[in-house]
Formats: C-alpha cells, structure tokens, sequence
C-alpha cells in the first residue's frame, strides 16, 4: 500500500490564485521530491527537498517540509492555466521512492 | 524525458497473453524502476534495478517480471495477463551519483488486457 497521502484529491482555483498541497508520509526519509503529471503523460520533476531543510523555493514554487510533523507543502503562486496537473510529492524510503495519491489541481482561466 | 523511451506506447492484449514491455535510456543513469498507475492513483512500484546484476522486486510484484539485459535497457514481462493489469505502466531512471534519487520518467505504456 502506498505510504503517502495527499491533500486535498482536487483542487480547482482561478488563474492568479495560489494552489497549496500538502503531503503526509510515514516513515523516516532522506528527501522529499515533488512530482508534476499531465494527463497521460510521465511524471516530470518539480522541486526536491532534503530532511535536513525546513524550506525551498523553484520560481513560483515554494515547498516546505516539518519532519516532526511527517508533511510537506506545495505551494504555487499565481497559478496559470498551464499549471492544471496533477502533482504528487514522493519519499526516498530505504531504496526507491514512495508516491502518494496526488492533488489533480484545475487551474480556471 | 525524451531520454527515457517506452515501447510499445499502446498495447491491447488477451487474457493469458505474454507480453514484454520495453524500456531504453540514453542517461547514463545505473537505476532503473518499472510503475504503475491506475486511473486517480499514484504510482506503484513493480520492480527495481540498480545495476545490471541487480533485480529488486517492488510493492506489487506478482504476476511480473523483469529483465535488465543492460545498463541502457530494462524490460517488464507479464508472464500471463489479466484484466486487472490493465494500467499505464512508466519506467523511471536515477542516478546514484547525484545522490539524490530524483527520477526521469518515460512516456508511458497504456495497456489495455481484454
């Protein structure tokens, strides 16, 4: 079963708002990575962050991580059309990644 | 990533069939994994290899095989299909040498088993 979760499933916002997803996992890790998918399409690499740091910003990305906690957040600001996706955050367990379910953001025009 | 390449893109196939999945990369990278993903999930991992001497069965490893014939290719085998392997199945590369696990992916693999 998968050792992460998502929050929200779906996300449905206005161009120029910003999209918040948070993620919860179970086990001790060594980076959280977040992933973006188009529908169909592959996943493609967003942002990693590592256990050791609380924040991390790409752009218009903005993740931040609470080990205490076991979450993490995505943060996109200003969201465009083009951002409509979903994104899923995944850990580094022992030897390969763990995904969660994702967050399937809408981004309105 | 067009670095990562998946064939066949679309496959159909009969229940009990045989069917390979391939996978090529021209990354360099040493780690390769096999996924699947069914509709509104995230991705379940069915095998990993971390060099071509090396095979690590996944979270959901029953009804698969696989085979790295190189550090370059990496092929899945469903020995007999079912329906339930119905999916999108991607194949993922990473480089050790980052030290940070982050994956490329493929296209995907869309197999419908009737």
């Amino acid at each position: 079963s998968q050792q992460g979760e998502e929050d929200p499933q779906a996300l449905s916002i206005q161009e120029g708002e910003n999209a918040t997803m948070n993620c919860s996992y179970k086990t001790s890790i060594n980076n959280l990575q977040w992933y973006r998918q188009n529908s169909g399409r592959g996943l493609v690499h967003l942002i990693l962050i590592r256990s050791n740091e609380r924040e991390k910003h790409s752009g218009r990305l903005r993740v931040t991580l609470d080990t205490s906690k076991k979450s993490s957040s995505l943060l996109i600001t200003a969201s465009r059309a083009a951002d409509t996706a979903s994104y899923f955050c995944a850990h580094t367990g022992r030897r390969a990644l763990t995904f969660g379910s994702g967050t399937r953001l809408q981004v309105q025009p | 990533d067009a670095d990562v390449t998946q064939t066949p893109r679309n496959r159909i196939t009969k229940t009990g069939k045989r069917i390979m999945l391939e996978c090529s990369q021209t990354k360099g990278h040493d780690r390769m994994y096999w996924y699947r993903q069914d509709p509104g999930l995230g991705l379940r991992l069915i095998y990993y290899s971390f060099d071509v001497k090396d095979i690590n069965k996944g979270e959901i490893s029953d009804g698969y095989s696989v085979s790295r014939q190189a550090q370059a290719k990496f092929s899945l085998s469903l020995e007999s299909a079912i329906p339930n392997q119905t999916a999108l199945y991607f194949c993922a590369t990473s480089d050790f040498r980052t030290a940070q696990e982050t994956q490329y992916f493929g296209p995907g693999t869309r197999l419908l088993v009737l």
